[in-house]
C-alpha cells in the first residue's frame, strides 16, 4: 500500500518562505507530484519530480529525495493568494498513473 | 473553453436514489479519471479509464458504475445512494498513462460536483 504525511496546516506572512514537507511509504514509486486546492475550487497541479533533485517553477519549487522517501514544495515570495490547500501525491508502480494524494496542508498567508 | 467540465455542480438528493454525473474534456487526453473528496478534504482515486477501457477499479462499492462511451467522456452512475456518499466527486484527465514526461504526470481537474445525500 501507500500512505504520505504532511503537516496539516501552516501560517505564514506575505512574502516568507513555506516548506511543506511530505514523506512517503510506498511499495513501488515512480515519481512525486503536488497540486495546489482553494477553498471550493479544483486540484490544480503544480509540479512532479520523476527524479532526485530540485524543480523550479516561478515562486514555487519542489524537491525529491527518493533515497529518504521524502520531498517538499517551497513556496517562495508568498501572497495572498497562495492561501490554499497543497497536496503532495505518490505515482506507484500501479497500473493506469493511479496517484495516491496526501491528507493535505492548508496554508494561510497573513498580511 | 473550459478544458474539464462536469455537470452538475451541486446534487442534493434523498437516500435511495440513483444519481448520474457527467464529465467531458476537450483537451484530446486518452485517459480520465474519477475521485472522491470527502469533508476533511481527503482526495481518493475511484476509477481511471485509458481509451474507454477501465483501468483502475479502487475497491469501490458496486453501487457506483463508471461507463466511458468515448475517451472524452467518462460518466458516473450511483445507485441506491447513501449518507455516506456525500462528498465532492472531481472528473480529472492526463495526457494519457503515465510515463518519464511531467506531462504525462499532470492530471487536469474538473470543477467537481458537490453531492449531498439527505
Amino acid at each position: 500500500g501507500q500512505s504520505l504525511e504532511q503537516p496539516s496546516e501552516v501560517t505564514a506572512v506575505e512574502g516568507a518562505i513555506v516548506q511543506i514537507n511530505c514523506t512517503y511509504q510506498t511499495s513501488g514509486f515512480y515519481g512525486l507530484s503536488w497540486y495546489q486546492q482553494h477553498d471550493g475550487g479544483a486540484p490544480t497541479f503544480l509540479s512532479y519530480n520523476g527524479l532526485d533533485g530540485l524543480e523550479e517553477t516561478g515562486r514555487f519549487s519542489s524537491f525529491l529525495s527518493r533515497s529518504d522517501s521524502y520531498g517538499y514544495l517551497l513556496l517562495q515570495e508568498l501572497q495572498m493568494k497562495d492561501s490554499a490547500s497543497y497536496f503532495c501525491a505518490v505515482r506507484g508502480r500501479a497500473a493506469g498513473n493511479k496517484l495516491t494524494f496526501g491528507g493535505g496542508t492548508r496554508v494561510l498567508v497573513k498580511p | 473553453d473550459t478544458a474539464v467540465s462536469q455537470t452538475p455542480k451541486y446534487l442534493v438528493t434523498q437516500m435511495g436514489n440513483d444519481k448520474s454525473i457527467k464529465c467531458e474534456q476537450n483537451l484530446g487526453h486518452d485517459t480520465m479519471y474519477w475521485y472522491k473528496q470527502d469533508s476533511k478534504k481527503f482526495l481518493k482515486i475511484m476509477f481511471s479509464y485509458n481509451n474507454k477501457e477501465l483501468i483502475i477499479n479502487e475497491t469501490v462499492p458496486n453501487r457506483f458504475s463508471p461507463k466511458s462511451p468515448d475517451k472524452a467522456h467518462l460518466n458516473l452512475h450511483i445507485n441506491s445512494l447513501e449518507l455516506g456518499d456525500s462528498a465532492v466527486y472531481f472528473c480529472a484527465s492526463s495526457q494519457g498513462l503515465a510515463g518519464v514526461r511531467s506531462s504525462y504526470n499532470e492530471q487536469f481537474f474538473g470543477p467537481g460536483t458537490r453531492l449531498t445525500v439527505l
